[in-house]
């Protein structure tokens, strides 16, 4: 079991710019989140999805969208890039509800934008 | 509404020495609450978590943390730390009325000196 991988690792991206951070998990696990997490700071949830087909906004939403076409599959797209956005993004899987199941997290995707 | 707040954002011990981690909690229903573990360019790996069964929780790596709701607190210790221990580590929340969705706390780095 790979768990739950992401790619790119590292990504310098320019103002207006767009990209898709990738997501895949092999647990077939129900549910997925995207988290961004800034520096010295906890984690905050982008988007996140209960199902394919199925997604909804978390904490901060904006200036992102995402789709869930697949169990294993929930990429993460960036219109029109901000500095703003520079963070480090987290996707994580979990079999049921947060609350009662573990979170399994990806290594991250380090996003720069300049 | 619920939160989370980590007392200390650093945190300096010896190896061998007891560790200490203080997280305090707000929340108006009972709530889940875990310990997450990040080491240096990785995802998050879950520590222990109360689900309100037995209110002190064992974890991995010789961790463990006491749910005292009276004190709304969820401090986590060890009784000897290793090199290996040196981290950053998040206190979470979540409960079923906010849909189970996780609410972090903004991490406490853990420093820990020969």
């Amino acid at each position: 079991n790979a768990g739950v991988t992401q790619t790119p690792k590292f990504r310098i991206l320019k103002i207006g710019q767009s990209m898709t951070l990738q997501c895949t998990q092999d647990m077939n696990h129900n549910y997925m989140y995207w988290y961004r997490q800034d520096p010295g700071m906890g984690l905050k949830l982008i988007y996140y999805s209960v199902g394919a087909g199925i997604t909804d906004k978390g904490e901060v939403p904006n200036g992102y969208n995402v789709s869930r076409s697949t169990t294993e599959d929930f990429p993460l797209r960036l219109e029109l890039a901000a500095p703003s956005q520079t963070s480090v993004y987290f996707c994580a899987s979990a079999p049921g509800l947060a609350g009662y199941n573990e979170q399994f997290f990806g290594p991250g995707t380090r996003l720069t934008v300049l | 509404a619920q939160s989370v707040t980590q007392l200390d954002s650093h945190v300096s011990v010896s190896e061998g020495t007891p560790v200490l981690l203080r997280c305090n909690y707000s929340s108006s229903y009972s709530p889940s609450l875990f310990w997450y573990v990040q080491h240096p360019n990785k995802g998050l790996q879950l520590l222990l978590k109360y689900t309100s069964a037995a209110t002190l929780v064992k974890g991995i790596n010789g961790f463990e943390a006491e749910f005292k709701k009276s004190e709304t607190s969820f401090h986590l210790t060890k009784p000897s730390a290793h090199m290996s221990d040196a981290a950053e580590y998040f206190c979470v929340v979540t409960i079923k009325a906010a849909g189970n969705k996780l609410t972090f706390g903004g991490g406490t780095r853990v420093l820990v000196k020969p």
